[in-house]
């Protein structure tokens, strides 16, 4: 069973710009979840879908915004990129609503604003 | 959810046992308790979860507190491999984590 794909796996962008990343789950998993890693942030929960409604959202500005596709991709988008939104972005992927079911993660696309 | 505390670092001998602890005196009744790990230019691995009891799988053994408020992952046999970052963290009914800081466990030959 293939694992969590994320593309691109590093990216350069320039501040003012907006970013599309991609994340492709476990076959059969409906839950997907989206995180920022950052040296001082450390990892933190952007958004989680499941069967392409988002149920949580984490303390980020409307800058950042995903979605969810009927065969569970989902993809992030960074509008107005900052030079504070370098950073490693991972998604998760679950087979459930979450909770009694593990997470999987992908590798993350490495995304650097100059 | 609740906020989880971990140790910033700790050591072990190779082929010793690992206790690693977490404090998450918030919890509710509802909540999971995750672990994870992450090794450099990784994303997180899934260690092992629990609610009420405690749990074993090939990888390691988690240890719950009665009351919940804390928790303890053990390694049986730490390997040069198990060097990473620990995270424990807790969840109700969503792939939704909020990860503290972490222990950074060192592993010695």
């Amino acid at each position: 069973k293939a694992g969590v794909t994320q593309t691109p796996r590093y990216l350069i962008k320039t501040r003012g710009q907006q970013v599309t990343l991609s994340c492709s789950p476990i076959s059969g998993h409906r839950s997907v979840s989206w995180y920022q890693q950052t040296p001082g942030q450390g990892l933190q929960f952007l958004f989680e879908y499941f069967s392409e409604t988002q149920r949580n959202k984490g303390n980020f500005p409307g800058r950042f915004s995903g979605r969810q596709f009927s065969n569970s991709r989902s993809e992030m988008n960074v509008s107005t990129l900052e030079l504070g939104d370098s950073a490693l972005y991972l998604c998760a992927s679950s087979d459930g609503p979450g909770g009694n079911t593990e997470a999987f993660f992908g590798q993350g696309t490495r995304l650097t604003v100059v | 959810d609740a906020k989880t505390t971990q140790p910033n670092s700790m050591e072990s001998n190779e082929e010793e046992p690992v206790h690693l602890p977490c404090n998450h005196s918030t919890i509710s009744g509802t909540d999971y308790i995750h672990w994870y790990r992450q090794l450099p230019s990784q994303g997180p691995e899934y260690v092992i979860h629990g609610l009420t009891s405690n749990v074993n799988n090939r990888m390691a053994s988690l240890a719950i507190a009665e009351d919940r408020k804390s928790s303890t992952l053990i390694l049986h046999r730490a390997t040069l491999r198990d060097a990473a970052v620990y995270y424990c963290t807790t969840t109700y009914n969503f792939n939704k984590f909020y990860f503290g800081s972490g222990t950074k466990l060192n592993v010695k030959p």
